[in-house]
């Protein structure tokens, strides 16, 4: 099905450790967003790719590095887990930036 | 800064009712507003969207209302059904390339 892929789904980090989420979606969209939503807040952006190439700091971007590795694929690093970082990652996309975004179904990550 | 928010963070309704969720914004340069609900363990659905220049939008039981004068907008929900107990998210384009600003969501339950 055409849509946002995100994986892993699930993923539990000892503090210290590193890993990278992978996004990819294949809808030719232009910009692709990582977000990250916690327990009764809204999503707040971390890391966006208007297009490829390029990438920005949203909001909360400490801790994190992302790669536009191609126009399909957003990945988002955690160098050094922190458990500040336990969360449920959301990858989206859209065509621009008036567009409404496409988002995957997640990846809760515990960090211990 | 500016911010989306919503008034209640949990609305409870008879199925069968009419609900309605309220979002407030503050960001008077916005103008593009997204309504977006999200099930337990998935990611955000797009619900419909508008913009500024328009104060009404319709789509298959939902209506959304725009009011620039207060800065508010609202998601009609006809008929509510089981299937529409989520959380409901607010959203709005504020004008960069940086993505989508949530509010923190309100929690429809519905009532048998």
């Amino acid at each position: 099905n055409a849509g946002v892929t995100q994986t892993p789904k699930f993923q539990v980090l000892k503090t210290g450790q590193s890993m990278t989420l992978q996004c990819a979606q294949d809808m030719n969209h232009n910009s692709m967003y990582w977000y990250r939503q916690d327990p009764g807040m809204g999503l707040r952006l971390i890391y966006y790719s208007a297009s490829e190439g390029t990438t920005d700091k949203g909001e909360v971007p400490n801790g994190y590095n992302v790669s536009r590795l191609n126009k399909r694929e957003f990945s988002l690093r955690l160098e050094s887990a922190a458990p500040s970082q336990t969360s449920v990652y959301f990858c989206a996309s859209s065509t621009d930036r008036v567009g409404g975004y496409t988002f995957g179904s997640g990846t809760r990550l515990t960090v211990v | 800064g500016e911010s989306v928010g919503l008034h209640l963070p949990t609305l409870s309704v008879q199925e069968g009712d009419n609900s309605i969720i309220n979002c407030a914004y503050s960001n008077s340069a916005s103008d593009y507003f997204i309504w977006y609900k999200q099930e337990s363990g998935k990611g955000p659905q797009f619900i419909i969207d508008i913009r500024s220049n328009m104060d009404k939008r319709q789509g298959q039981r939902v209506t959304v209302l725009l009011n620039k004068t207060v800065k508010h907008l609202s998601l009609q929900i006809a008929a509510t059904q089981p299937g529409d107990s989520a959380v409901y998210f607010c959203a709005e384009n504020g004008g960069g390339a940086d993505g989508l600003t949530f509010g923190k969501g309100t929690h429809l339950i519905i009532q048998p």
